[in-house]
């Protein structure tokens, strides 16, 4: 069945320590990649996005996502994790050939370490 | 820009009244979508608009779900009647077609009693 897989649902790290979230899709073409962060009783901010071209894809707040097409995945990254990205980080799809229907994965829930 | 505007941003209802969520799309877009959150099933596309014209409803759990959008700058969400399952937070996204910039309102949070 066509999904987006995050098979994390809580990840804790430290202040100041590297961060990589998980994001799998089951498409039959590659679809177009998101990241969105949803903070506690706000709504969803995008990250980045992949629709084509270089594979390493920079977004705001110093994330950066890498496509791989050959896993089918696009994991998020941040280098240097701040306690204020405490927050959920949803991927979404938009499936190839289609009109615009964003699909979101289950969500993976961060705390952060001081 | 004023981003996309919801209203009301808490609703609590007693079962079986209608209730009317608003959403308000930023200039411009015209594509705007429907979403339901819930701790069970995460967010869910409940329905969503390409110039005012509904494209895809298929999320929309039953009839008691409508969703109308009269003009470019407007679209409801209505539930009638309404039971303590449809608590959740709705929220309502806008998009420049074909381009895949979707922004998000804060949403509406709903409480069925």
């Amino acid at each position: 069945a066509q999904s987006v897989t995050q098979p994390d649902i809580h990840i804790t790290v430290s202040e100041g320590a590297s961060l990589e979230l998980r994001c799998n899709y089951s498409y039959g073409a590659t679809p177009y990649l998101f990241w969105y962060v949803q903070s506690p009783g706000q709504g969803l901010q995008l990250l980045l996005k992949y629709f084509s071209g270089d594979t390493l894809v920079q977004g705001i707040k110093g994330f950066e996502a890498e496509f791989k097409r050959s896993q089918s995945s696009f994991n998020l990254r941040k280098p240097s994790v701040h306690w204020s990205d405490a927050a959920e980080y949803f991927c979404a799809v938009v499936p190839s050939g289609n009109t615009g229907k964003l699909i979101f994965g289950q969500g993976t829930t961060l705390q952060v370490k001081p | 820009d004023a981003g996309v505007i919801q209203s009301p941003r808490h609703e609590v209802t007693e079962m079986g009244q209608e209730v009317t969520l608003r959403c308000k799309p930023i200039s411009g877009h015209n594509s705007l979508f429907w979403y339901r959150q819930t701790m069970m099933r995460g967010l869910e596309l409940l329905i969503y608009f390409n110039n005012n014209v509904p494209i895809d409803d298929s999320g929309m759990p039953e009839d008691r779900f409508s969703a109308k959008m009269p003009n470019a700058s407007f679209s409801t969400l209505k539930i009638q009647p309404s039971e303590p399952r449809d608590s959740a937070v709705y929220f309502c996204a806008s998009s420049p077609q074909g381009t895949w910039g979707y922004t998000f309102g804060s949403g509406t949070r709903l409480t069925v009693v």
